[in-house]
């Protein structure tokens, strides 16, 4: 059973592209987590969100917690947006888990 | 401020050995979360230590351990390995004060578990 599920699971585009990445989950959630890997394993927090919408330069999350999905969105995308994004919702009643985290899209950014 | 930093880098093991992996978290943060990942199953959450306390817990098996000392370092400890334990081991620091849910989560670079 997975709580998680994160669409597209691959994605190809051209630079300049706009990207939508979409998590939906079935957990009661306190928030959730965007997270980027890049090769070689090193992965960066980019978004906490509970509600609504949050924008960092190009980046820009949104949450509705009544339909249980988040989108993560690529303005203008670039080679260096090149990358695994992975969602982590973190739920509300702690089953032992303290994040549940999606499979990941892969993302490549073609020049 | 230095980063999230584990040792070692790289490891490799053979079936039946034991593994001790460290994180040294952020200066100030006081919560050490350590996950698992590897290509079949994706990240997966080991445990948590905030001041010293183990305050949750992931679904793995007792041979998966891990303590906390007061400078907030953390150690996790594998035994009695198995080849499925092959996997790349991140630990992640933050403040701790929210509970987790909303603190941002600092990822140090991991290390790669190899066991024979």
């Amino acid at each position: 059973k997975n709580e998680v599920e994160q669409s597209p699971q691959n994605l190809t585009a051209q630079e300049g592209e706009f990207i939508t990445i979409n998590c939906s989950y079935s957990v009661g959630i306190s928030a959730l987590h965007w997270l980027q890997q890049h090769p070689g394993g090193g992965i960066v927090s980019l978004f906490m969100l509970s509600s609504g919408k949050k924008k960092h330069g190009r980046l820009i999350a949104t949450i509705n917690i009544q339909e249980k999905h988040s989108s993560l969105h690529i303005t203008a995308s670039h080679p260096r947006d090149s990358a695994v994004y992975i969602c982590a919702p973190y739920p509300r009643l702690h089953t032992g888990n303290q994040f549940y985290f999606g499979t990941g899209t892969s993302l490549t950014v073609i020049p | 401020k230095a980063g999230v930093t584990q040792t070692p880098r790289y490891l490799i093991k053979t079936r039946g050995q034991q593994v001790t992996l460290s994180c040294s978290p952020i200066s100030g943060h006081r919560s050490v979360s350590w996950y698992q990942q590897t290509p079949g199953q994706g990240l997966q959450f080991l445990f948590e230590y905030f001041s010293e306390t183990q305050r949750n817990k992931g679904n793995f098996p007792g041979r998966f351990s891990g303590r906390q000392f007061s400078n907030s370092r953390s150690e996790m400890n594998v035994s009695t390995l198995e080849l499925g334990d092959s996997a790349l081991y991140l630990c992640a620091s933050s403040l701790g004060s929210a509970g987790g849910s909303t603190d941002t989560q600092y990822f140090g670079p991991g290390t790669r578990l190899t066991v024979l």
